[in-house]
């Protein structure tokens, strides 16, 4: 079946430095996407959004790129904080009632 | 206030059992959703529902039944646990299908 999914499990980053977490999607009917934040014991946080009509999109201090021509999803962290590790997911809407994750990045921030 | 919040936040209970996880959402979101999380942090939709009736159920076995009494609720309740059962489960609401979900903290459910 088609799936959203992350090119790396694990991300380490030097606090102070920017980050990029990479994801792909498969689902050409998908035109909503979404960056979500999971701390540890936390449900899923609303990071960003972008929709298909759009290929960037800025909020404070993360950015997401999408790239529909080869359907890649991006989230860039500048300035990266110790409170940034966590995990992110990128997931997919194509308005079918059931938003799509991958499996995540699980981002370390060292000082 | 909490916009999703769910409980029990833990729940370990034998094999065999039968036990509920509660969902409220104070958003007046019409859409209301459960999702499983497993040890590798993958989360998977289990169900949907839109103003109260069932849009969505993810190929999910008959032990588990979702009941929504209005559209700020959705519970869950799980017949004979099993010990794949444990997981992390989580509740979300939404405005509609075209919007991103609020997500409760969610409940770590051990099976023993």
């Amino acid at each position: 079946g088609e799936s959203v999914g992350l090119h790396l499990p694990t991300l380490s980053v030097q606090e102070g430095d920017n980050s990029i977490i990479n994801c792909a999607y498969s689902n050409s009917a998908s035109d909503y996407f979404i960056w979500y934040k999971q701390e540890s014991g936390k449900g899923p946080q609303f990071i960003i959004d972008i929709r298909s009509n759009m290929d960037k999109r800025q909020g404070q201090r993360v950015t997401v790129l999408l790239n529909k021509t080869v359907k890649h999803l991006s989230l860039q962290i500048a300035a990266t904080q110790p409170g940034d590790s966590a995990v992110y997911f990128c997931a997919e809407n194509s308005r079918d009632y059931k938003l799509s994750f991958g499996a995540g990045t699980t981002v370390t921030v060292r000082a | 206030d909490t916009a999703v919040s769910q409980t029990p936040k833990y729940l370990v209970t034998q094999m065999g059992n039968d036990k509920s996880i509660k969902c409220e959402q104070n958003l007046g979101h019409d859409t209301m959703y459960w999702y499983k999380q497993d040890s590798k942090k993958f989360l998977k939709i289990m169900f949907s529902y839109n103003n109260k009736e069932l849009i969505i159920n993810e190929t999910v076995p008959n032990r588990f039944s979702p009941k929504s009494p209005d559209k700020a609720h959705l519970n869950l309740h799980i017949n004979s646990l099993e010990l794949g059962d444990s997981a992390v489960y989580f509740c979300a609401s939404s405005r509609d299908s075209n919007y991103g979900y609020t997500f409760g903290s969610g409940t770590r459910l051990t099976v023993v």
